[in-house]
């Protein structure tokens, strides 16, 4: 069965950074999009970042637009976020998503999220 | 950027009444080439991440109950509880992704009366 996990989350001081890692199992990582989903808490959800299948883009809200990265390792079916720059609104819950494609589009499965809280 | 805004933002229904959310969106995301709504619908418990419901407006995932319907083209959707059942009580959110930014609702939260 399809399975994500992500982990990497923490307490970390305003601009610090932090890099989160999220583990795929259960199909074929390198066939599929993948994508990091964020929930302030009590808040709703914000899309942050994708990869298409092959990498050969990568896409950004413009909330971190020059402060994270997002980077797969298919040899290790593992999805990363480079989290540069950290503000405290960056505080969230920080889901790891499946594309249902190739290609960015909507997410068939999620992780159960890794909390990062930016705080002095 | 395409923006989403939901309506209303909370919702009681009674148990076995229908329950509607609405979602509109800023500008189109119906791609004329192949006549398809870039529209997704999910439901969020509490302490669970989100569960994919809906695709294309009104595709259903697999396993998801019939009891959920979606509908709308263009820019104004809706998701349709059936026969509310205890079970529906959640957040749902709508998403567009006909183009990125990707983005999603403000979120509904759904409640018994």
């Amino acid at each position: 069965q399809v399975q994500l996990v992500e982990s990497g989350g923490g307490v970390v001081q305003p601009g610090r950074s932090l890099r989160l890692s999220c583990v795929a199992s259960g199909f074929i990582f390198n066939s599929y999009a993948m994508h990091w989903v964020r929930q302030a808490p009590g808040k709703g959800l914000e899309w942050v970042a994708a990869t298409p299948y092959d990498g050969s883009n990568k896409y950004y809200a413009d909330s971190v637009k020059g402060r994270f990265t997002i980077s797969r390792d298919d040899s290790k079916n593992t999805l990363y976020l480079q989290m540069n720059s950290l503000r405290a609104d960056d505080t969230a819950l920080y889901y790891c998503a499946r594309d249902r494609g190739a290609r960015p589009a909507s997410f068939d499965y999620w992780g159960q999220g890794t909390l990062v809280t930016v705080s002095s | 950027d395409i923006v989403m805004t939901q309506s209303p933002d909370s919702l009681a229904v009674s148990l076995g009444e229908r329950a509607t959310i609405n979602c509109k969106s800023s500008q189109s995301v119906l791609y004329s080439s192949n006549n398809k709504n870039y529209l997704a619908w999910y439901q969020q418990k509490p302490g669970q991440p989100p569960k994919l419901l809906i695709s294309w407006a009104s595709t259903r995932e697999s396993g998801v109950t019939d009891r959920f319907s979606g509908s709308g083209s263009g820019t104004d959707f809706t998701l349709t509880i059936s026969s509310l059942q205890a079970e529906d009580v959640a957040v749902y959110y709508c998403q567009q992704y006909y183009s990125t930014p990707l983005s999603f609702g403000q979120g509904t939260k759904l409640e018994i009366k």
